[in-house]
């Protein structure tokens, strides 16, 4: 079974350039989350769907990060402009279903490294 | 109070020897508990979930305290092998929301 995919694997962008990152969860995962990891922290939840629906973005910097899950599958995070400060580890898991709580383990991608120069 | 805390690593340990990792939470509506490894530069993995009796997984066992609000794990007889950063993960509070993680606790394991 293939396991969480995420493009790319590496970015290094100017800052105030637009970034955008992609994610295909586990085939059949309703629930996905996206991730960012600092050097030395734990991951940072920045926004959780169930389907489509976002259902938890309160930790999400709407100025410049915007995410989209279209027809509940795949999604993309995207940053614009990005800062200095966004340069991190940008995660995306799924999980069978995160309202069960015997379904929401996360499974992880490889994560996608973003240098913000 | 962050929702989720943990002991301040880094543990550095001989093989073979017993360590015990705490973490704590702050919404007691929360109800489900997991540890999550991470090796360097790589993504988090399911170590095991925690349930209410206690639980164990050859030389991992997991501890919940709900009354304290409180998550071990304690690893016996390290192997070199153990060496991660160890991530308490709790939801945020009723079932179905969000998974919230600490800041993870790093074990080196010596020989």
């Amino acid at each position: 079974e293939a396991g969480v995919v995420q493009s790319p694997r590496y970015k290094i962008i100017e800052k105030k350039q637009p970034v955008a990152f992609w994610c295909n969860p586990i085939s059949g995962h309703n629930t996905l989350y996206w991730y960012r990891q600092n050097l030395g922290q734990g991951p940072e939840l920045l926004i959780r769907y169930e389907n489509e629906e976002a259902v938890d973005d309160s930790q999400l910097p709407k100025d410049r990060f915007s995410a989209e899950r279209l027809k509940g599958v795949d999604s993309t995070l995207k940053i614009q402009p990005a800062e200095l400060g966004d340069s991190a580890v940008y995660l995306c898991a799924s999980s069978l279903d995160g309202a069960s709580p015997t379904n929401e383990k996360l499974f992880f991608g490889s994560g996608t490294q973003l240098s913000v120069l | 109070r962050k929702e989720v805390e943990q002991d301040p690593g880094p543990f550095n340990v001989p093989e073979g020897a017993t360590v015990a990792f705490n973490c704590t939470y702050s919404n007691s509506a929360s109800q489900s508990f997991f540890w999550y490894r991470q090796d360097c530069r790589k993504e988090p993995k399911l170590l095991m979930s925690v349930y209410s009796s206690g639980n164990e997984d050859g030389r991992f066992t997991a501890q919940l305290n709900r009354a304290s609000q409180y998550i071990s794990l304690l690893i016996r007889d390290s192997k070199l092998s153990d060496s991660a950063t160890y991530l308490c993960v709790v939801n945020r509070g009723q079932a179905g929301t969000a998974l919230i993680f600490g800041k993870g606790t790093t074990l080196s394991v010596s020989s």
